[in-house]
């Protein structure tokens, strides 16, 4: 069964610290995954997307890593900020069957000052 | 920017009632996504839809339909409300099946069944 598993469930870190959220997956054939970030009482917003051939992909204080051969992938914040506060969500995409998309729970993260 | 709206922020409703949730976006998107999200749990998809007047069933099409008549609106009804379809309902679009699959979500509707 195809399945997207993110820990920790929730995380909180004090304003200014590093972080790691994991993702774990057993969707194959693999597509891509990403990451999005959701901010309280709004929609997902895409952070990354990582294809099968990237290791490592950074957009800002955001780092995504992919291990396409243990199927894991993190997402590591840098220098956090209180607007980093949200769900971090982790979605692998497969590459039969409709190219099926499955979302991980999420990861709530509080920024705390 | 792709920009995806959806009707309500929130709603209440009672049980029994026929519900009706509103998607536009204005990408001139193919397909478009309807998906719930509780807490501890993925987001979920209902329905989705290729092009205009086309639908699929996705993971939980139970107690909802849906209806796309024109390329940028997707709406989804829940025909007799219930309780356990009190939850947020996210609305999604992306501009093609394959390829990278970006989805850009609305802000989503907090439905409360009563």
């Amino acid at each position: 069964k195809n399945q997207v598993e993110q820990s920790p469930q929730s995380l909180i870190i004090l304003e200014g610290k590093n972080c790691t959220l994991q993702c774990n997956y057993t969707v194959s054939p693999f597509s891509n995954l990403r990451w999005y970030k959701q901010d309280t009482g709004r929609g997902p917003v895409s952070l990354t997307i990582m294809t099968f051939s990237e290791n490592t992909k950074s957009n800002g204080r955001y780092t995504a890593t992919l291990d396409a051969d243990t199927k894991q992938s993190s997402l590591h914040i840098t220098a956090s900020q209180l607007s980093d506060s949200a769900s971090y969500i982790c979605v692998v995409r497969g590459n039969t069957g409709g190219f099926k998309t499955i979302f991980g729970a999420g990861t709530r993260l509080f920024v705390k000052a | 920017d792709v920009k995806v709206t959806q009707s309500s922020r929130y709603l209440v409703k009672r049980t029994g009632e026929k519900v009706f949730l509103e998607c536009v976006q204005d990408m001139d998107h193919e397909n478009m996504f309807w998906y719930r999200q509780d807490p501890g749990l993925g987001l979920r998809l209902i329905y989705f839809s290729y092009d205009v007047k086309m639908k699929e069933k996705g993971d939980i099409p139970e107690g909802y339909s849906v209806s796309r008549e024109k390329k940028e609106r997707f709406s989804l009804i829940l025909e007799s409300a219930s309780t356990n379809q009190t939850s947020m309902y996210l609305c999604a679009s992306r501009r093609r099946l394959a390829g990278e699959g970006e989805q850009f979500f609305g802000p989503g509707t907090r439905l409360t069944v009563l």
